[in-house]
């Protein structure tokens, strides 16, 4: 049962143009989101998050942007840059849970 | 500013052995997380605890697996009598408070788990 759902498993993207990194989840009682990027051998590290308050964050060249009708959140980077390339796994909680769930990631390259 | 430690980083163990993965949360969090990340999978909740209470354990399988967060010293999770399907990658996440709502959980490097 994955309540959290990364439909595309890569994305390859030229430096400097924009990365857009898209998540879907299922349970409306979801109210906090985040994006963690991982490297290889390495854990999670947190990028950025968003509560269910408001339909668009921005940090730098970060900027996740939620649709709470359709259920969808979506991380876009630009200018995106050869270091950004890693796993980025997207994740959502509810005030009334204790857990984070994950969706499958999304590997994104950037091409310099 | 010591991030959340684990270690070991990388364990070995044949079938049928115990695995003991240690778990040190950043400075001033309370409250850990394990998560286990199959290959080609998402990471996967195990098990929230606080210090010396086990809070949410719907994660963890029922049988050969149990963890703890004692009142001195790191997390532990522990697989006994291990089998080839435990072989994974386990995380450990802390935060200060519950970890849903606007906190954040903070990752360790994980540990690798090979059953031979």
């Amino acid at each position: 049962d994955q309540q959290v759902k990364q439909n595309s498993p890569s994305l390859s993207v030229q430096e400097g143009r924009i990365s857009i990194l898209n998540c879907d989840y299922t349970n409306s009682m979801f109210d906090y989101f985040l994006w963690y990027k991982k490297y290889p051998a390495e854990g999670p590290t947190f990028l950025i998050s968003i509560s269910s308050i408001k339909d668009k964050n921005e940090d730098g060249r970060f900027t996740v942007f939620l649709n709470k009708s359709a259920k969808h959140l979506s991380l876009h980077i630009v200018p995106s840059q050869p270091g950004d390339s890693a796993v980025y796994f997207c994740a959502a909680s509810a005030n009334t849970g204790n857990q984070f769930y994950f969706g499958t990631g999304t590997s994104l390259t950037v091409i310099p | 500013n010591a991030g959340v430690m684990q270690n070991p980083r990388h364990l070995v163990r044949r079938r049928g052995q115990e695995a003991r993965l240690r778990c040190s949360p950043m400075k001033g969090h309370s409250h850990v997380y394990w998560y286990r990340q199959l290959p080609e999978e998402g990471l996967k909740f195990m098990v929230y605890l606080q210090k010396e209470n086990i809070i949410d354990e719907s994660g963890m399988p029922k049988e050969r697996f149990s963890a703890e967060f004692p009142k001195e010293g790191p997390s532990i999770l522990r697989i006994q009598q291990v089998v080839r399907g435990d072989s994974a990658a386990y995380f450990c996440a802390s935060s200060q408070r519950r970890g849903s709502g606007t906190d954040t959980q903070y990752f360790g490097p994980g540990t690798r788990l090979t059953v031979l």
